[in-house]
């Protein structure tokens, strides 16, 4: 069971805008930063937004995230084939003397 | 470039130990801390821990605490993570990441992760 609650799935059409989302708390989210990693199929994690809208380096601005209290979500816009994938929100948690806290995942389809 | 490359797939038996290494280049060593993840088959991702390769501190997950123990050799840039009493539950994919952000949760490069195999 994960701390940090995602919806198990999500799914759109090529073109379409998707969002997902994650809840937590007040010792992780509601005072810390979230991130999203992508996941493809037999591949390690890849960071997609970091502190809750930070887009690294490579990764298209069809990717968006905000924070709102102890929720966060990620928005994939003109969704593509490609995008299908596990989406994996985290954050620091202060309690239990400070640790990384994940959520359980979405599964996104793109039909 | 930065690169994060693991050791190989391991299989272990029950109550056995595992060291798996992480040899970090492209980047300063001693200027990121080092996270590991696993991740169990068909499941999500669960944070272990994490060492600062600059004077070797680590702050552990509690789950873990007393099972895992992190250590760096900055001769060689590279990050171990051993796992003690291993179970078949244990049996998993283990991640080092490279934690580019203060606040602990931003891993921006990956290792190719490790498969160990727990069974008797």
């Amino acid at each position: 069971q994960s701390v940090l609650t995602q919806s198990p799935s999500a799914s759109g059409t090529p073109g379409q805008r998707v969002t997902m989302s994650c809840s937590g708390s007040s010792s992780n989210i509601g005072r810390n930063t979230v991130n999203w990693y992508q996941q493809l199929p037999g591949t390690a994690p890849r960071l997609v937004i970091y502190a809750n809208d930070g887009r690294p380096s490579g990764v298209p601005d069809r990717f968006s995230g905000s924070k709102s209290g102890t929720s966060a979500s990620l928005a994939i816009s003109g969704l593509q084939s490609d995008d299908e994938a596990d989406y994996y929100c985290a954050a620091w948690d202060d309690s239990l003397s400070g640790q990384v806290v994940f959520g359980g995942g979405t599964k996104l389809t793109v039909l | 470039q930065v690169q994060l490359v693991q050791s190989g797939a391991e299989v272990k038996k029950p109550g056995a130990s595992v060291k798996i290494s992480c040899k970090a280049s492209g980047y300063t060593f001693t200027g990121y801390s080092m996270s590991w993840v696993r991740q169990a088959p068909g499941q999500g991702l669960e944070w272990m821990g994490v060492i600062d390769p600059s004077d070797g501190r680590t702050n552990y997950a509690q789950k873990f605490q007393g099972r895992v123990t992190m250590t760096r050799d900055t001769s060689t840039s590279t990050v171990y993570m051993e796992l003690s009493s291993l179970k078949s539950e244990d049996t998993a994919v283990f991640y080092c990441a490279r934690v580019f952000l203060t606040t602990g949760s931003e891993f921006d490069f990956w290792g190719q992760g490790t498969l160990v195999t727990v069974s008797s």
